[in-house]
């Protein structure tokens, strides 16, 4: 199936620690994104990487870092996990988003305790 | 600042009936508008898309409309099924900017379809 596919779905921790969360586009994209879903469900951009190279980078927590190995990989790591980070974390590609716009993954629901 | 607001924030309608979600943007210079429906636990999946010159577009029993003069737009759902309960978000792209700054969502309409 092509797709763009994340894991884990679910992601539990506890407050302080370091976790990953990874995403594989098979659609040949060129341009892949990390979004945070909040609460009142706004997506709102965290990073995008484009052929890796980073395009943009959101006044998001350094906590926060993105690592991309090829173009079909697009990882956030979170360092120092807190409370407020619990959300759902959405990765997404796109090849011409203005054409074609977003594939998105389903999500994976971060809860920090 | 570039904003897009959605209403009704919820929305319950009873299955085979119509309804209709409200999109209006201040988003400049403007590219292109979308619709996703996001179903729960999944990501968005794109609707439709619209450009400045199209008015109105149709993705089966979905209908988007775009009034580029007024920034705004609607999606009409005819004959509701249980399988449309979901949220729907409008999506405004921007011309020139870098690829990550091109998109400002709505915070989405929750639908949700009873027998």
């Amino acid at each position: 199936d092509t797709a763009v596919s994340q894991t884990p779905k679910y992601l539990v921790t506890q407050m302080g620690n370091d976790k990953s969360i990874k995403c594989e586009q098979n659609l040949g994209h060129d341009t892949m994104y990390w979004y945070k879903q909040d609460s009142k469900k706004f997506l709102k951009i965290m990073f995008s990487y484009n052929n890796k190279e980073l395009i943009i980078n959101e006044t998001v927590p350094n906590r926060f870092s993105p690592k991309s190995p090829d173009k079909a990989h697009l990882n956030l790591h979170i360092n120092s996990l807190e409370l407020g980070d619990s959300a759902v974390y959405f990765c997404a590609s796109s090849q011409d988003v203005e054409v074609y716009g977003y594939t998105f993954g389903s999500g994976t629901r971060l809860t920090v305790v | 600042k570039n904003q897009v607001e959605q209403s009704p924030q919820s929305l319950i309608i009873l299955e085979g009936k119509n309804c209709t979600l409200q999109c209006n943007y201040t988003v400049s210079p403007f590219s292109n508008l979308r619709w996703y429906k996001q179903d729960t636990g999944r990501g968005p999946v794109s609707l439709t898309i619209m450009t400045f010159s199209e008015n109105t577009k149709s993705n089966g029993r979905y209908t988007a409309t775009l009034d580029a003069d007024t920034k705004q737009s609607s999606l009409h759902i005819t004959a509701s099924q249980l399988s449309d309960s979901a949220s729907y978000i409008c999506v405004v792209s921007a011309s020139h900017q870098a690829a990550g700054n091109k998109l400002t969502f709505g915070g989405g309409t929750r639908v949700l379809v009873k027998p």
